[in-house]
């Protein structure tokens, strides 16, 4: 079974440039997550999609975040403009509706200089 | 508002040398606390899921156990291959995870 595929690894961008994350989750699995991991913490949740259908944004910067998953397969989440406190790495993960224990991609390691 | 603390911060043993760590959390209605392994670099990895006090599951030299306030994760006779960070999170309503800070586990030979 394939895992969830992230891209880029990496990316370095100045404040107040845009950038863009993309995730495919495994196959059938209807729920994806985005989760924000910020150096010495925990991953906290960005947004969750049932479907391409959101399902949880409450903790997601609206006036500067967004993320959409039109097919109800890939996403993307994208930032703009960014700030210096957005420097983290941004986690995809999916599981489905009655599972449990997500699996996690490798994540996309975001620096705003 | 769900919360997971976990302890210590950082731990290093020596290898052979047994210890637990801690996760204490405040949730309305668990449905489920999870272990996660996260390599530098890479993403948590799934280890194991307990519903109920009491619970125990076990996986080569790591056991995790279950209460109504906290859960241990016990690391037996650890090797170096056990360095990692070590996340705890809660499930309540939904299916979203709630994790706590981690514990950076070093293990020396």
């Amino acid at each position: 079974e394939a895992g969830v595929a992230q891209s880029p690894r990496y990316k370095i961008i100045e404040k107040r440039q845009s950038v863009a994350f993309w995730c495919n989750p495994i196959s059938g699995h209807a729920t994806l997550y985005w989760y924000q991991q910020i150096l010495g913490q925990g991953p906290k949740l960005l947004i969750q999609f049932q479907n391409n259908g959101v399902v949880d944004d409450s903790q997601l910067p609206k006036d500067r975040f967004s993320a959409e998953r039109l097919k109800g397969v890939d996403s993307t989440l994208k930032i703009q403009p960014a700030k210096l406190e957005d420097s983290a790495v941004y986690l995809c993960a999916s599981n489905t509706p009655t599972g449990n224990g997500y699996t996690f991609g490798s994540g996309t390691r975001l620096t705003v200089v | 508002e769900d919360q997971v603390t976990q302890s210590p911060e950082a731990l290093r043993l020596q290898e052979g040398e047994s210890s637990s760590l801690n996760c204490s959390y405040t949730v309305s209605g668990l449905r489920g606390l999870f272990w996660y392994r996260q390599d530098p670099g890479k993403g948590p990895e799934f280890l194991f899921t307990l519903y109920s006090a009491g619970e125990e599951k076990e996986k080569e030299r790591l056991k995790a156990t279950l209460t109504k306030k906290e859960s241990f994760l016990h690391i037996t006779a650890p090797k170096p291959e056990d360095s990692a960070t070590y996340l705890c999170a809660v499930q309540a309503n939904g299916n979203k995870l709630v994790f706590g800070a981690g514990t950076i586990l070093r293990v020396k030979s």
